[in-house]
């Protein structure tokens, strides 16, 4: 059972360089979120969707974009990336009108910028 | 103030201590909790909803007090296994609402 798998796992970047983070989930489920988690400061989410087609800005969006092309798939770009993008991303996905309150987590992504 | 908030830690506790994390929520709008675990570098996960009229599941409890806008989870009997990080979840869950975490508080149960 894939659940929610994030590509890459580790990424090392110079600044100004760009990439995208692929997430992607095989449940079915509506909404998505990307979240950066970084020591002392928790998750925080940056972007989020509800649907297909459908994508909203979260609490940290600024240097990020996301597209959410497929259901099963929510992608976020890093334009020219900084090295304060230095962080640990985390895919989570949940289905519609659950309220059990559980996200399901990719295993996340690390990335460095220097 | 932030809409959740955890006191870091860590606790540091023997086995078999029983050991209570607290979580304080800002916005009174709020109406589902939970509280989530996470292991060092790895992804969180659920450990348990929390419920209005407080809730048990094996030597977790949660309580949840609406007039004070706060939560507890209470851990007994510790192991070292439980050595993590708790992370309070909070939402408004109006339908699409995202979940809101608390920065999360470091648990180390030593043997």
């Amino acid at each position: 059972n894939a659940g929610v798998t994030q590509t890459p796992k580790f990424r090392v970047l110079k600044t100004g360089q760009s990439m995208t983070l692929l997430c992607a989930q095989d449940m079915n489920h509506e909404y998505m979120y990307w979240y950066r988690q970084d020591p002392g400061m928790g998750l925080r989410l940056i972007h989020y969707s509800v649907g297909e087609g459908t994508t909203a800005k979260g609490e940290v969006p600024d240097g990020y974009n996301v597209s959410r092309l497929k259901k099963q798939n929510f992608l976020l770009g890093l334009e020219s990336a900084a090295p304060s993008q230095t962080s640990v991303y985390f895919c989570a996905s949940r289905p519609l009108g659950g309220d059990t309150g559980e996200l399901f987590f990719g295993e996340g992504s690390r990335l460095t910028v220097l | 103030r932030k809409e959740v908030e955890q006191d870091p830690g860590p606790f540091n506790v023997p086995e078999g201590a029983t050991v209570a994390f607290n979580c304080t929520y800002s916005n009174s709008a709020s109406q589902s909790f939970f509280w989530y675990r996470q292991d060092c570098r790895k992804e969180p996960k659920l450990l348990m909803s929390v419920y209005s009229s407080g809730n048990e599941d094996g030597r977790f409890t949660a309580q949840l007090n609406r007039a004070s806008q706060y939560i507890s989870l209470l851990i007994r009997d510790s192991k070292l296994s439980d050595s993590a990080t708790y992370l309070c979840v909070v939402t408004t869950y109006s339908g699409n609402t995202p979940l809101v975490f608390g920065k999360g508080t470091r648990l180390s149960v030593i043997a």
